[in-house]
């Protein structure tokens, strides 16, 4: 089945600082990805609809100019989180359509904490 | 909007069957997705239904009521390494989830 491989797995940051999470389809071509959140205990909450060569589609709520997304390939998309504040630390995972077939398939998760 | 709801905890002894319920409100429906999250890690696909009725898969089937806005997800012969959170999410234009059940499979 499709590969969607995300990195990093984790990262600490300060707060005010940047941090990029990136999400690769490997062995497929994704025109588009999702990107979820999900706090402790809680189910995942889509932030985002990441599209190929055009701007994302933003969930209400969720920030644009603070949750920055670039899907400039056919394989990548971006997710930047700017000015991290503590309250920003979540599990970050991305999706894709698997073109094989009806499913979904995510990455492997990005735990950030904001100190 | 969507409207996706399940039960919070279960709780089960190995070797038994438990039952999830998901009952759903959509604005149109495209199919719905049962998945498995371990604590920590990203979500693995169990099952999809997208036409009423049951869909079995070794030790887990999953049910699909349209009219009714209503699925549920088996598990039979439970493992302790069944214990996760089941996520029942279903898809209109887009995937959304439920809060997800919490199964605890005890000795």
């Amino acid at each position: 089945g499709a590969v969607v491989s995300q990195h990093p797995s984790w990262v600490i940051c300060k707060s005010g600082t940047s941090v990029k999470i990136e999400c690769r389809s490997l062995d497929f071509q994704a025109t588009t990805m999702f990107w979820y959140r999900q706090f402790p205990k809680q189910s995942l909450m889509l932030m985002a609809t990441s599209n190929e060569g055009s701007k994302a589609t933003y969930e209400q709520g969720v920030e644009k100019d603070k949750f920055l997304i670039n899907h400039a390939s056919l394989t990548l998309s971006t997710l930047t989180v700017t000015s991290a504040h503590p309250e920003d630390s979540s599990f970050y995972i991305c999706s894709a359509r698997d073109p094989q077939d009806y499913g979904y398939t995510f990455g492997s998760g990005t735990r950030l904490t904001v100190v | 909007g969507q409207n996706i709801d399940q039960p919070t905890e279960m709780t089960a002894t190995e070797g038994a069957i438990v039952q999830i319920n998901c009952t759903y409100q959509t604005s149109g429906f495209n199919g719905l997705f049962w998945y498995q999250q371990h604590a920590g890690e990203a979500p693995t696909f169990l099952s999809y239904n997208v036409l009423d009725g049951l869909e079995e898969k070794g030790r887990f089937s999953s049910f699909l009521s349209r009219s009714k806005g209503y699925s549920y997800l088996l598990l039979k012969e439970l493992q302790m390494k069944d214990s996760a959170s089941y996520l029942c999410a279903v898809r209109s234009s887009e995937l959304s989830f439920g809060a997800g059940t919490t199964v605890t499979v005890r000795a």
